[in-house]
């Protein structure tokens, strides 16, 4: 069970988009629709944002949307603001009731 | 709201065991869902170490199977996990959340503990 391939960071200026990829394997994420994402800001726990790949709980902004093609599932948060600045990460149900996280991407708001 | 908190020991010594406790309000564990344990080492990826429903169901990630127990002590609202034979790669910070079940996500997290593995 290897970790999910993520971006170490990613930077973008107030109001753009930007997307963050999670890269797994047709074990994990190509194979099953329950991939999430979490927005980790140090100290902190981690924030619930995304589950079945593109579903968001409520309360969760809709600037933060996801998607997912073959093995890599993607988060885009658009309208970046400066709150956004913080580590996200992916997880995905890897079969055999196991779960596997991302490696984590650093977003910077320039 | 549910709200989780961890509480237990900063530093190990290796070879030991390590206890960890996660308090729960705001929802009662026997009612339903997994209660999980997850864990990151400094500069390393999340990391997911087993799941626990009331009833007995638990989960575990293999690689950490044989030296990992997670129980509940449903009248404290509480579950917890043992981790045996601690090595200074177990240094961590380790979180408590509900999730890692039949929901396939974690949906509210403790703050976490740094645990330290240290002589």
């Amino acid at each position: 069970q290897s970790a999910l391939t993520q971006p170490a960071s990613v930077s973008g200026s107030p109001g753009q988009s930007i997307t963050i990829s999670c890269t797994g394997t047709s074990s994990d994420v190509g194979y099953y629709n329950s991939v999430s994402w979490y927005q980790h800001h140090p100290g902190k726990g981690p924030k619930f944002m995304i589950y079945d790949v593109s579903k968001r709980p409520a309360g969760v902004s809709n600037r933060f949307s996801g998607s997912k093609s073959g093995n890599t599932a993607s988060l885009t948060i658009s309208g970046l603001q400066a709150e956004d600045e913080a580590d996200y990460y992916c997880c995905s149900y890897a079969g055999s009731s196991t779960f596997v996280f991302g490696t984590g991407t650093k977003v910077t708001v320039l | 709201q549910v709200q989780l908190q961890e509480s237990g020991p900063g530093l190990v010594k290796p070879s030991e065991t390590l206890s960890l406790t996660c308090s729960v309000s705001g929802y009662s564990i026997s009612t339903g869902f997994f209660w999980g344990w997850i864990r990151q080492p400094p500069g390393k990826a999340l990391e997911w170490i087993g799941s626990l429903h009331h009833g007995g169901t638990i989960y575990h990630n293999p690689s950490l199977r044989s030296r990992v127990t997670i129980s509940e002590d449903t009248s404290k609202n509480r579950f917890s996990l043992n981790l045996r034979s601690l090595a200074a790669a177990d240094t961590a910070v380790y979180y408590c959340a509900r999730g890692g079940g039949y929901t396939n996500f974690f949906d509210y997290w403790g703050q976490g503990i740094l645990v330290t593995v240290s002589s």
